[in-house]
Parts: C-alpha cells; structure tokens; sequence
C-alpha cells in the first residue's frame, strides 16, 4: 500500500490560515488523497479528496502538487472547533482496498 | 437519517470473556471497515470487508473474529485471545463505487477490559 507522511502536530492561532502537509511519494497514478480530521472521542470524518487538480468545498481547500507527491490541506481560516487530528490518506481506485491510516497530524488552536 | 451505527458507546467486561460489538449501516455501502485506536496512536486496522460473506484480516486481526451475514452489518468479537483489548474500535463503511467517495465512521466504542 503507498503510504504518507504527516508531521505528528502542529499548532495555529485562531482565525488565521492553516497549512497541513502530506507528502505521498509513492502515489500511484490512479490513487485519490483524501483528508480526514478526528475530533477528540469521535470518529473520524471526511474533509475533502481529489485526484490531481485543487479542489474546495465549505470545510476546506486541497492543493495537490503537480508531480502528486505532496498535498496541502488548507483551512482558511482557523477557529477552536479545528482543533482536530487531520489524517492524509491513499484511496485506490480499484481492487482490493485496506483503507489504511496512520498517525495523523494533530493540530493545536491557540485561541 | 443515513449512517453508521456503533453500540453500544461504552463496554466493561471482565477478562476472559469474548465481547462483540455491533456496526450497522444504512447506507448501502459494500465495503466495511473495523480499526482500533490506542490512546494518543492512530487507527490500526482489524478487519475488513468488500462484500457479503466475505472478510479479509487487516493489520491486527489476531484475537479478533467477524462475520458478514448481512450488507448492513458487520459485527467484530473481541475474543480471550486477544492480549490487551480495552480500547476505542471505530467502524466504517464506504461505497465501492468509483471514483473512490468518502468513507463513512461510527461514533466508537470504548471497549474497557478488568
């Protein structure tokens, strides 16, 4: 399975733009990135998935590198509900899935 | 309301009995998903399944069983073999459709063992 590498954490001040690093070196040409976050004893929940081009919803903006070894999940702007474990991980496109995920970014708001 | 149900929230049992904890889903997802996850560590995969009747182990699927009788169900048992099993199991379902869509998570379990 291709895997990714997160930071262990990072922290952010509220109200400011957050960039969430995910390098994925081994991506293969038809894998999808997708982002998930974890609030504190919940599951976790789907951000935003793309293939090669950026894309945006209301949570969150996913910029993919051209050669799709690195993404960025951008959050805009930051408040204290962000506080969260942020997960990048591989989806591939066919046959037998694992959906594995690693350790995760966990991002810190300082108010 | 579509989604992914986990019961229940929190479970004690004593050690050495075998536990099972329910996932069910209405959203008719073929692929569903059982991890595990340790204090302050990521989601570690247990079992997994792509269709009914079918199960493949994940990464950790030692002392644990499962079963896929039904599309909507895919129940775990934490059995007496399993050497350290108080944690929090999350489930999830995804459709197989692609492109690849969301997977979707329960709520958890908080599996405590005394």
């Amino acid at each position: 399975d291709a895997k990714t590498t997160q930071p262990n954490s990072m922290e952010s001040n509220e109200e400011e733009p957050v960039h969430l690093p995910c390098n994925h070196s081994t991506i293969s040409g038809t894998d999808y990135i997708h982002w998930y976050r974890q609030l504190p004893s919940q599951g976790p929940e789907y951000v935003i998935h793309g293939l090669t081009s950026n894309v945006n919803n209301r949570m969150a903006s996913l910029a993919i590198a051209e050669d799709r070894k690195s993404s960025t999940l951008i959050l805009h702007r930051a408040t204290l509900r962000d506080a969260a474990v942020y997960y990048c991980i591989l989806r591939a496109n066919f046959g037998n899935e694992k959906l594995t995920f690693g350790t995760g970014t966990r991002l810190t708001i300082i108010p | 309301d579509g989604g992914i149900t986990q019961s229940p929230k929190y479970l004690f049992r004593k050690e050495g009995q075998n536990v099972t904890l329910s996932c069910e889903q209405n959203l008719n997802h073929d692929a569903m998903y059982w991890y595990r996850q340790d204090p302050g560590q990521g989601l570690r995969l247990i079992y997994y399944s792509q269709i009914v009747n079918d199960f493949q182990k994940g990464d950790i699927a030692e002392g644990y069983s499962v079963s896929r009788e039904k599309k909507e169900s895919f129940p775990l048992t934490v059995t007496s073999a399993q050497k350290n099993p108080t944690a929090f199991y999350l489930c999830a379902s995804s459709t197989q459709e692609r492109p690849r869509a969301e997977a979707f998570f329960g709520q958890g379990t908080r599996l405590t063992v005394v």
